[in-house]
């Protein structure tokens, strides 16, 4: 994995603002982006992708943007819920690395009622 | 069925014992994977089936051996482990293992090594 330290950096949002969460990759030939949520005790659940010839996808109450110039990649959720409640990896996959995919070191969010 | 599912959920074993984790899917994916998930650590990819043989294995110690008896199953057989051994394991399946598939995580197996 490419996560660093003990800790998951954490995002505490209030219940019904909007929440914001960025990744960095590191390979500039990964064509296709992936955002996944996982709930204590669960795996990792699809939320959304994104290939590396768009900028912008939308989802149901989810935004994801891809900025290929700086290798950054965010997941924006609209309205969030106590449901919400998470961690959020991106995941990578790489075309140079057999379609293996690469997961990112995650964020707790945290929804305060 | 958009499921994966995995036996057990918990597994405690000693060093000395042997064990198998199971997966099972039903959507005709072809594709199948083992990760492994520390705590606060994100997934790694240990294995990875293509049409029932083995295709990347990556660099993972001799005491896990895994085996596909067919397109809807995976098997992981635990023999020796260690305590670091100890973590979330994850199986995926995606219908196949080239281009942009989605995979399809199951909830896990927590295994602890005494």
């Amino acid at each position: 994995g490419e996560s660093v330290g003990l800790h998951l950096p954490t995002l505490s949002v209030q219940e019904g603002d909007n929440s914001i969460i960025n990744c960095a990759y590191s390979n500039s030939a990964s064509d296709y982006f992936i955002w996944y949520k996982q709930e204590s005790g669960k795996g990792p659940q699809f939320i959304i992708d994104i290939r590396s010839n768009m900028d912008k996808r939308q989802g149901q109450r989810v935004t994801v943007l891809l900025n290929k110039t700086v290798k950054h990649l965010s997941l924006q959720i609209a309205a969030t819920q106590p449901g919400d409640s998470a961690v959020y990896f991106c995941a990578e996959i790489r075309m140079d690395s057999s379609y293996k995919l690469i997961f990112g070191s995650g964020t707790r969010l945290l929804v305060r009622p | 069925d958009t499921e994966v599912t995995q036996t057990p959920k918990h597994l405690v074993m000693g060093m000395t014992n042997k064990k198998s984790l199971k997966c099972e899917q039903h959507m005709g994916h072809r594709a199948m994977y083992w990760y492994k998930q520390k705590a606060k650590k994100p997934p790694e990819l240990m294995f990875v089936y293509s049409y029932e043989k083995l295709s990347i294995n990556e660099s993972v110690p001799s005491r896990f051996s895994p085996e596909c008896p067919n397109s809807s199953l995976l098997n992981l057989h635990l023999h020796a482990l260690q305590p670091e051994d100890s973590a979330l394991y994850l199986c995926a399946s995606s219908q196949s293992s080239s281009g942009n598939n989605e995979q399809f995580f199951g909830p896990g197996t927590r295994l602890t090594v005494l």
